[in-house]
């Protein structure tokens, strides 16, 4: 079975501060994709990454995925409330998610 | 908006009671999906579908019954849950197998079973 594991679990921030969240497996992926979760709402697709090593920037946000296709991480530089929500990284054909990261970014 | 929309948002039932979920999707979309998504736990896919056929059933209990008359409406019949069947269920759209499965998602309607 395929797991992807996310890190960290919870992230409680200042507005202002940057961060970074993880997304592990032992497996390779032909793609992953990250979706940000708001309360009461259900998940939104941010970046789909497709090649090991690549990099995409979403305004804030910057996407990387690892150059053996096994890992991905999402930074976000100078963190808004508006950022608030649950960060979800999912396995590209597998359709299987992380637990995901609960960010927290207070003013 | 991301042209999913799902009805009720909210639904309290009893355990003796049969409900359905809807689903419906505007994007041209081909597979339709069902997620479960629980306190502490990551979300589940419970069925998907695929130009209307049923390709996947996750070992949902049989008290789950999908249908999907269409490509753009997919629905869950409930009935005899339990409560630890609360939870937001989530359906989603994407094009087809073969595509990199990009989801789209609705609100999701927030079950509570009594």
């Amino acid at each position: 079975t395929q797991l992807l594991e996310q890190s960290p679990q919870f992230l409680s921030i200042q507005e202002g501060e940057n961060l970074t969240v993880y997304c592990n497996s032992s497996s390779v992926f032909s793609s992953l994709q990250w979706y940000r979760q708001e309360p009461g709402e259900g998940p939104v697709l941010l970046v789909t990454v497709v090649t090991g090593g690549e990099v995409k920037k979403l305004k804030r946000l910057t996407f990387q995925f690892g150059d053996a296709r096994k890992d991905s991480s999402l930074h976000i530089t100078a963190a808004q409330p508006g950022d608030t929500g649950l960060y979800l990284c999912r396995a590209g054909t597998a359709l299987i998610f992380g637990k995901g990261t609960t960010l927290s970014v207070s003013s | 908006e991301t042209g999913v929309t799902q009805t009720p948002r909210h639904l309290v039932m009893g355990m003796t009671n049969k409900k359905s979920l809807k689903c419906e999707q505007h994007l041209g979309h081909n597979a339709m999906y069902w997620y479960k998504q629980s306190a502490k736990k990551p979300l589940e896919l419970m069925f998907v579908y695929n130009f209307k056929e049923q390709t996947e059933n996750n070992s949902v209990p049989s008290r789950f019954s999908p249908e999907c008359p269409n490509s753009s409406h997919l629905f869950l019949h409930l009935h005899t849950l339990q409560p630890e069947d609360s939870a937001l269920y989530l359906c989603a759209s994407s094009q087809p197998q073969g595509a990199l499965y990009e989801q789209y998602f609705g609100p999701g309607t927030r079950l509570t079973v009594t």
